[in-house]
This record gives C-alpha cells, sequence and structure tokens, in this order.
C-alpha cells in the first residue's frame, strides 16, 4: 500500500524558516512527480510546488515562488519542502502527493498533512 | 495561470437524486481534468481523472465527461457517504483547483 507520512510542521514566527518532509514507502518512489498542496482551515484545496521524477522539472505557485524550495532524495524515498520567509498566509495544512503516473497526472494519494502555523 | 471555476457553489440534494456538478477552464486543457471528493477530517480522495476515467475502487455511480473547458461530474443515485465536499484540478499546466463545490443533503 502507498503511504505518504509528512513530518516537520509547526508554529513559527513570521519571517521564519521551517522545513517540512514526507516520506513515501510502497510505491517506486523516483518513478513518480510529487507535489506539495495546501489547505487553508475550512478553505480549498492550494497548490504549492511540484517536483519530476528525476528533479528536472520543477515548479512553484506565484504565492510562493522565491521562497520556498521543492527537493526529493530518491534513495531515501523523501520529499523536502524549504519554506523561507513565512508569512501569516502560509499558515495551512500541508499535503504531500503522489502523481498516478509517470507525468502529467493528478495526484493519486495523498498523506494526511502536517499543520504550519504561522503567527507571533 | 490556469483558473477552475466550479458551479455550484452548494449543491442541495436528497439521498437518491442526481447530481451534476459543473467546473470550467479559463483556458482548454485537453482533457487533463480530475475531481477530489473530501469528507471533513480526510484527505481529498481521487474520484475521476482524465475527464472521465474512474480511478480505482471508484463506485460506477460516479462518472465524468466534458471537454474544451467545459467539464461536468455526475453522481446518478446519492448514496448518505456522498454528501461532501468536490474539487476539480487541472494537469495541463502544473496544477490547480476549482474553488469546491460542496453536497449537502437537503
Amino acid at each position: 500500500d502507498v503511504q505518504l507520512v509528512e513530518s516537520g510542521g509547526d508554529l513559527v514566527q513570521p519571517g521564519r524558516s521551517l522545513r517540512l518532509s514526507c516520506e513515501a514507502s510502497g510505491f517506486n518512489f523516483g518513478g513518480h512527480p510529487m507535489h506539495w498542496i495546501r489547505q487553508t482551515p475550512g478553505k480549498g484545496l492550494e497548490w504549492v510546488a511540484g517536483i519530476g521524477g528525476t528533479s528536472v522539472s520543477i515548479g512553484y505557485a506565484d504565492s510562493v515562488k522565491g521562497r520556498f524550495t521543492i527537493s526529493r532524495d530518491n534513495a531515501k524515498n523523501s520529499l523536502y519542502l524549504q519554506m523561507n520567509s513565512l508569512r501569516t498566509e502560509d499558515t495551512a495544512l500541508y499535503y504531500c502527493a503522489k502523481e498516478l503516473r509517470n507525468s502529467d497526472s493528478p495526484p493519486d494519494s495523498w498523506g494526511q498533512g502536517t499543520l504550519v502555523t504561522v503567527s507571533s | 495561470e490556469i483558473v477552475l471555476t466550479q458551479s455550484p457553489a452548494t449543491l442541495s440534494l436528497s439521498p437518491g437524486e442526481r447530481a451534476t456538478l459543473s467546473c470550467r477552464t479559463s483556458q482548454s486543457i485537453n482533457r487533463q481534468l480530475a475531481w477530489y471528493q473530501q469528507k471533513p477530517g480526510q484527505a481529498p480522495r481521487l474520484l475521476i481523472y482524465d475527464t472521465s476515467n474512474r480511478a480505482t475502487g471508484i463506485p460506477a455511480r460516479f462518472s465524468g465527461s466534458g471537454s474544451g473547458t467545459d467539464f461536468t461530474l455526475t453522481i446518478s443515485s446519492l448514496e448518505p457517504e456522498d454528501f461532501a465536499v468536490y474539487y476539480c484540478q487541472q494537469r495541463r499546466h502544473w496544477i490547480t483547483f476549482g474553488q469546491g463545490t460542496r453536497l449537502e443533503i437537503k
């Protein structure tokens, strides 16, 4: 069974940094693009960043471009999100998600999320 | 950025009725549209991908259709467990989501 387990969420002050991790198991991790998607409590879903299986293709939402960095370590079956210059509007539940196929397909498996709260 | 607009925002129906949810995209997305169901406290669940393909384990009462910029999710006969929030999502250029349709019991 596919498992995605996020960690690293915390309460942080505006302007500080945080690194999220996602440990994957149950599938060929390096063969699938991965994404970070966030959800504000009671609100909708917002894609944050995505990365191809070989890390060649990387994309970011405009709202986080220049502040967040997505990366992966296929040898460790792990996905990361380095979040710098955090803002109050970055407060959300952050999901790690795996794509259905090896490219250009929707996420079909999601973790349970890790909560990031940005507040002074 | 490709913008997705879902309608209606809220749909009130009774079990056994047919539900029709709409999603319009700001540009053509080559049928790279998916639908998700989300219940409180849970991660989204993939229902439909590539406009009309049901994901693994999804009941046949869920179906998707559409082309160009207009897409539809249909639930043929609502079961009690179908009342939830539904999101459409495009994968033509990275990912964007619609704002969601809340399907509530009438």
